[in-house]
């Protein structure tokens, strides 16, 4: 079975300064890896997605992943954080193709300091 | 904007009452999920389908079932509804692409069992 960790449970950056999220995975088969974002009271936004055409991802709102086989890693970063990124981040694998279904990491929450 | 709606978006219920809850989506995807989203849990797959009538069970699944007898609706229904079922749950689709699926969700349904 697939499995996602997602290390530290919050997050705490000031303005302006560098965000890394960390995720890292697990699985026995090429995966594909999903960073999501949720604002309070909200559904869940797709960040962006890697599915093995290039290892550094960019998605929307400046944020970027680079994957990792190495280190089994997904991390996701964004060179300067703005007061609106502040929110819960969840990384995501395909736990087979099969079902297609996702697999989560529990979530890390963003704070950003003015 | 994936064409997902999930009724009711928040419901009040009692223990031991059923409760049926509803995903509704308009681009004639093949596949939908229902997750919940716990504290600390991240989503956990309760249910999914791969096409009218064809079901099958997630991680989470006692408590639950599902039906689907149309492409655009799948049902969660929880049976005789108890506490630890207060949740938040989300509906999901998965749209194939030449990158792959990708899984949006809807704004999901806040459900309270008292």
């Amino acid at each position: 079975a697939q499995s996602v960790t997602q290390l530290g449970s919050h997050v705490s950056v000031s303005e302006g300064a560098l965000v890394l999220l960390r995720c890292n995975y697990s699985s026995s088969v090429p995966p594909y890896l999903f960073w999501y974002v949720q604002y309070p009271n909200q559904g869940l936004q797709l960040l962006l997605k890697y599915t093995s055409a290039a290892t550094l991802v960019k998605g929307i709102n400046d944020f970027e992943a680079e994957f990792k086989k190495s280190e089994t890693s997904f991390h996701l970063t964004k060179p300067s954080a703005h007061m609106s990124d502040a929110a819960e981040y969840f990384c995501a694998v395909i736990s087979d193709t099969g079902r297609r279904a996702l697999t989560f990491g529990s979530g890390t929450r963003l704070q950003v300091q003015p | 904007d994936a064409g997902i709606t999930q009724s009711p978006r928040h419901k009040v219920t009692e223990t031991g009452t059923p409760v049926t809850l509803r995903c509704h989506q308009t681009e004639n995807h093949r596949y939908m999920y229902w997750y919940r989203q716990d504290p600390g849990h991240g989503l956990r797959l309760i249910h999914y389908s791969y096409g009218v009538k064809d079901t099958d069970k997630g991680e989470v699944s006692d408590g639950y079932s599902v039906s689907r007898s149309k492409t655009e609706d799948f049902l969660l229904t929880l049976e005789s509804a108890t506490s630890s079922q207060t949740s938040v749950y989300f509906c999901a689709i998965s749209e194939e692409g030449l990158s792959g699926n990708t899984i949006y969700f809807g704004e999901g349904s806040w459900l309270t069992v008292v």
